[in-house]
């Protein structure tokens, strides 16, 4: 099956710090979601990017699928951003199932 | 934005009892999911069903068996909880076309004792 690798597992922040969360993958995609799993374990979906760029207040990715990986950027960090992101994706034939990586644990301190 | 509720919340019981996880969307999706993640890990997919009458299995093996009679809700059974069973279960739903996105539930935190 395809493989999903993101990088780095954890990171630690301070409050108004940049990021910048990689997800590599192993096969083409057709379908790539960013979620953000908040320390109360309720996931919300941050972006659909199967390719290009895509911007939503500081947060903003890119997916370069010829290179089969995307990036998660986030600016002027907060406390509330602190979880899991997770990055999932749908391999071309891939019968509508999202596998999903290993995540970042990302802890932003005030 | 879909509203997609579990039932319950938290949940601590003993080996061998017959338990049902509730999961009920209201935005009329077609396709739902069930997710297992253990602390810190990965989401497992376990069950899948495109429509009413429409249930898979999903990638990772699962003692669990799951249900589709009505577009909205979509249960998980375990016939006999074991400790093994102990994890998170999170439901999700999306909607027809493929580029929709996935939309969780609060999940259910499962202890077997």
């Amino acid at each position: 099956g395809i493989q999903v690798e993101q990088s780095p597992p954890d990171l630690i922040l301070q409050e108004g710090a940049n990021s910048t969360l990689r997800c590599n993958f192993s096969d083409s995609v057709n379908n790539l979601q960013w979620f953000h799993q908040n320390p109360w374990g309720q996931l919300i979906n941050l972006f659909y990017i199967p390719s290009g760029t895509k911007q939503n207040g500081r947060l903003s990715a890119t997916t370069v699928a010829t290179e089969r990986y995307s990036l998660l950027y986030i600016s002027s960090s907060q406390t509330t951003d602190s979880g899991v992101y997770f990055c999932a994706v749908e391999r071309v034939g891939g019968s509508e199932k999202l596998v999903f990586g290993k995540g970042t644990k990302l802890t932003v301190n005030p | 934005e879909a509203d997609i509720y579990q039932t319950p919340r938290y949940l601590v019981i003993g080996t061998g009892k017959k338990i049902t996880l509730e999961c009920s969307q209201t935005m009329g999706h077609d396709k739902m999911y069930w997710y297992q993640q253990d602390p810190g890990m990965e989401l497992h997919l376990i069950h899948y069903s495109y429509g009413v009458n429409s249930t898979e299995k999903g990638d990772l093996s699962s003692e669990s068996t799951v249900s589709r009679i009505r577009t909205e809700h979509f249960p998980l059974t375990l016939e006999s909880a074991r400790p093994s069973h102990t994890s998170q279960y999170l439901c999700a739903s999306s909607g027809h076309f493929s580029t929709d996105t996935q939309y969780f539930g609060p999940g259910t935190r499962l202890t077997v004792l």
